[in-house]
Parts: C-alpha cells; sequence; structure tokens
C-alpha cells in the first residue's frame, strides 16, 4: 500500500492556459475523490467517482473543469483558460466504500495562476 | 452556508494537558462524523470516526464525543504531545450526501512543550 499520489505537487501557470493533474488511487479503492482547498478553509468537494463512473460534481465545478477516471485507475482533473481565482491546493482522495467511510488523502497539487 | 462549523481558528496547549477541539454541524441528516489531521505540506490523514448511533469512540489518546441533540462533537486529545500541532478538520457526511464528507474550517492547535 503506497498511498494516494498526486502530481505535480506544484504547477505555476499563466492566466488562460490549460493545465492537467494526475491523482493515483490507493490501488484497491473504488472510490475517487477531488477536493479544492484554498487558505483557511476545509477541503471543498469537487467531484466523485465510482470505478469509472463521475457520479457526483459540486455546483463548485464550472465548465471549465472536467475529471476523467479511465478504466478505473487513476484520474485526471483538468482545468481550462486557467482564472487567478483557481490558485488553491487540490486534493484527491480514496476510499474503499465499504465498511467505515474514512477517504485516504494524497498529498496534494498547489496551483498558483499568475 | 456552513453545514459544519468549527468556531476555534487555533487553540494553544501546554504538552501533558487535555486539548478539547469543538464542532458544530447544522444539516441533521449528517449521521457520520470524521476527524482528520493535517501537517504543512501534507493532504489531511483520517484520525477517528463516530456513528450517530454511538456518542463516544476511542482510539488511544483520542476520544470523539457525540450530542446529537445539540448538533455537537468534539475530539479530545489526552496527553497532548508537541507531534499533535497540526490543523484538525472535523467532517460531516450522510445518506442524503452520499456519504460525502463536508468539512469545517479547521482547527490550530498548538501543543507546547
Amino acid at each position: 500500500d503506497t498511498g494516494v499520489s498526486q502530481n505535480p505537487r506544484h504547477k505555476i501557470t499563466k492566466r488562460g492556459q490549460n493545465v492537467t493533474f494526475r491523482c493515483d488511487p490507493i490501488s484497491e479503492h473504488n472510490r475517487l475523490y477531488w477536493y479544492r482547498q484554498t487558505l483557511g478553509q476545509g477541503p471543498e468537494f469537487l467531484t466523485y467517482f465510482q470505478n469509472e463512473a463521475q457520479l457526483e460534481k459540486s455546483r463548485l465545478l464550472s465548465d471549465r473543469f472536467s475529471a476523467e477516471r479511465p478504466k478505473g485507475s487513476f484520474s485526471t482533473l483538468e482545468i481550462q483558460r486557467t482564472e487567478q481565482g483557481d490558485s488553491a491546493m487540490y486534493l484527491c482522495a480514496s476510499s474503499s466504500g465499504t465498511g467505515g467511510w474514512e477517504q485516504y488523502f494524497g498529498p496534494g497539487t498547489r496551483l498558483t495562476v499568475t | 452556508d456552513q453545514q459544519v462549523k468549527q468556531n476555534s481558528p487555533s487553540l494553544s496547549v501546554q504538552e501533558g494537558r487535555i486539548s478539547i477541539l469543538n464542532c458544530d454541524y447544522t444539516n441533521s441528516m449528517f449521521d457520520y462524523f470524521l476527524w482528520y489531521k493535517k501537517y504543512p505540506a501534507e493532504g489531511p490523514t483520517f484520525l477517528i470516526s463516530i456513528s450517530s448511533i454511538k456518542d463516544k469512540n476511542e482510539d488511544g489518546r483520542f476520544t470523539v464525543f457525540l450530542n446529537k441533540s445539540a448538533k455537537h462533537l468534539s475530539l479530545h486529545i489526552v496527553p497532548s504531545q508537541p507531534g499533535d500541532s497540526a490543523v484538525y478538520f472535523c467532517a460531516a457526511s450522510g445518506l442524503g450526501g452520499s456519504y460525502i464528507p463536508t468539512f469545517g474550517r479547521g482547527t490550530s492547535l498548538i501543543v507546547h512543550p
């Protein structure tokens, strides 16, 4: 069990550029979540996958955001035409969906839009 | 509209003493509650949870208490250690939200040696 990994750990981009983040969940976990966290706030839910199906999306997830989880393994989160307000920590978490409902988080990707 | 509130942004405690972190929620559909700990530059780490059918859950130095009528839960750390210094997030989930947790804003705990 290597835990949840996220790449890159840091990303600096110019406004208007597209960025893509990757998340590799714990291998036996079928549920995968994306969150965004800004300073002084807790993680805010963005979207959730069970296996390859995207089951829920938050109102926070504008049309510029898209997430995929092909084959129910790793997931990518893409932000198109980035804005300065997109600057945040993007967290990925996974869970087994059985027993307890606790999620296991990755270290996050820090996005800075200049 | 904050459904999970942690009204104390910070808490300072002496090593060996008890740390009590508080959390209030407003949504009566929440029936599962979790605490996470976060160190700088790391993602949150699951600490302890409690179902609404219980009013207490204990794991080593960590105990979570749930008062459903008051919609209040608390995390007790006894005895507190300097390594406990971190940001603690309370989270709540329920069937109405597909068990996707809603997080509070966190409380920064500092344990002084």
